[in-house]
């Protein structure tokens, strides 16, 4: 069993859904959680940031940790055909900071 | 302006050859990194160089030599190309390796085949 579990998808969605994207892990050591988006082509950019549990909020993105289910979640409100992407969760321990990622998982936003 | 760059985009070569693969970053960052995507998507660290020291070399085949003439640049140099090598590499950078907050920029990648 990998480390961090992620569906690769594809995610197909209409215009305007919301959509929830979701990672499982099995390492209780990991402290800091992060979602990248990768386009077609490109390498990563880092989406959001979370350390530990709870919530964070940027713009239409909202990213939720729940480290006693060892789960975590990017929702995506509103989305846009340009949020089509690979979006890949990643998390590291708090004494190393090289992150472990997910396999990624495929989302089209179809107009 | 490119923040972190690579070169060549695309590589294909024969079995056996060696080849180079050349990373440039222009943010200031003491950190930067290797990474293999396969073709399942996964992106696993290789080596990390923090201030042209190596901090970090995961278990990789030693045909994969890393080399970094200044910070703002890491090389990847690969000896004896087999098939399995065939993968996106990415190079990354972060200001500084091991602080709580510290982001990886990512390169727009190298697609390299091997026939």
């Amino acid at each position: 069993q990998k480390e961090v579990e992620q569906d690769p998808g594809p995610l197909s969605v209409p215009e305007g859904a919301i959509v929830s994207l979701n990672c499982t892990y099995s390492n209780s050591a990991f402290q800091y959680f992060m979602w990248y988006r990768q386009y077609s082509r490109k390498g990563p950019e880092l989406l959001m940031y979370t350390y530990s549990s709870g919530n964070k909020e940027d713009g239409r993105f909202t990213a939720q940790v729940d480290k006693s289910s060892k789960y975590i979640s990017l929702f995506i409100r509103d989305s846009q055909p340009s949020d089509s992407a690979t979006y890949l969760c990643a998390m590291s321990e708090g004494g190393s900071y090289i992150p472990t990622f997910g396999r990624g998982t495929s989302l089209i936003v179809h107009p | 302006d490119t923040a972190v760059s690579q070169t060549p985009k695309y590589l294909v070569t024969q079995m056996g050859n060696d080849k180079s693969i050349k990373c440039e970053q222009n943010l200031g960052h003491d950190t930067m990194y290797w990474y293999k995507q396969d073709s399942k998507k996964f992106l696993k660290i290789m080596f990390s160089y923090n201030n042209k020291e190596l901090i970090i070399n995961e278990t990789v085949p030693n045909r994969f030599s890393p080399k970094s003439p200044d910070k703002a640049h890491l090389n990847l140099h690969i000896n004896s190309l087999e098939l399995g090598d065939s993968a996106v590499y990415f190079c990354a950078s972060s200001q500084a390796y091991g602080t709580s907050t510290d982001t990886q920029y990512f390169g727009p990648g190298t697609r390299l085949t091997v026939l």
